[in-house]
């Protein structure tokens, strides 16, 4: 069965300091992967997703994660914070064949201080 | 182009009631799956619809039922309502079934139970 760990409850950066949010999944094939962000009262909104190919992939809102298969991890990077980024971040995971749902991590909280 | 789109936004009820939610998909879609997102956690699969049947479900009792109609907007229905399905109830859409294709997340609805 998938499973994602998002090791990190909350995060707190100064604005235009770098970040990355860490994602650790549990899968046995190759998974799709993916970061949704959520802001305080809203819906979900994807930020990038991997299925295959480059393991370095880009994503809205100048954000890039990294597939590392060695370490199961799907890291989300941003060199620079902007105080809108200010929000909640989830990792997911989907299988590669079969069932379609999405596993979801408990997410990480980002907040952006001037 | 609409998004996914959910109604009501807000809604309470008291304990042992009956509600129902409401989700259109977004433009092309076929495929809806609903999640619930209890406050501090990330969205757990309730059940996925697709051709007006449900092609999957989640760790979720029979309390939880669904429907999917021809113009593939769906409903979730909650029997019995308990203190604990307090929670964010969002509605993905989707293009097909059987592997993960990104989804894209409507607002939800926020269910209050008292």
């Amino acid at each position: 069965a998938q499973s994602v760990t998002q090791p990190d409850i909350h995060i707190t950066v100064s604005e235009g300091a770098s970040l990355e949010l860490r994602c650790n999944y549990s899968y046995g094939a190759t998974p799709y992967l993916f970061w949704y962000v959520q802001s305080p009262g809203q819906g979900l909104q994807l930020l990038l997703k991997y299925f295959s190919g480059d393991t370095l992939v880009q994503g809205i809102k100048g954000f890039e994660a990294e597939f590392k298969r060695s370490q199961s991890s799907f890291n989300l990077r941003k060199p620079s914070v902007h105080w809108s980024d200010a929000a909640e971040y989830f990792c997911a995971v989907g299988a590669s064949t079969g069932a379609n749902n999405l596993f979801f991590g408990t997410g990480t909280r980002l907040t952006v201080i001037p | 182009d609409a998004g996914v789109t959910q109604s009501p936004t807000h809604l309470i009820k008291t304990r042992g009631q009956q509600v129902t939610l409401r989700c259109s998909p977004k433009s092309g879609h076929d495929t809806v799956s609903w999640y619930q997102q209890a406050l501090g956690q990330g969205p757990q699969f309730i059940f996925q619809y697709y051709e007006e049947e449900e092609r999957q479900r989640g760790n979720f009792p029979d309390r939880f039922s669904g429907h999917q109609f021809p113009n593939y907007s769906s409903e979730l229905n909650v029997n019995a309502l308990l203190l604990g399905d307090s929670a964010l109830y969002l509605c993905a859409s989707s293009f097909g079934t059987g592997r993960t294709y990104e989804q894209y997340f409507g607002p939800g609805t926020r269910l209050t139970v008292t």
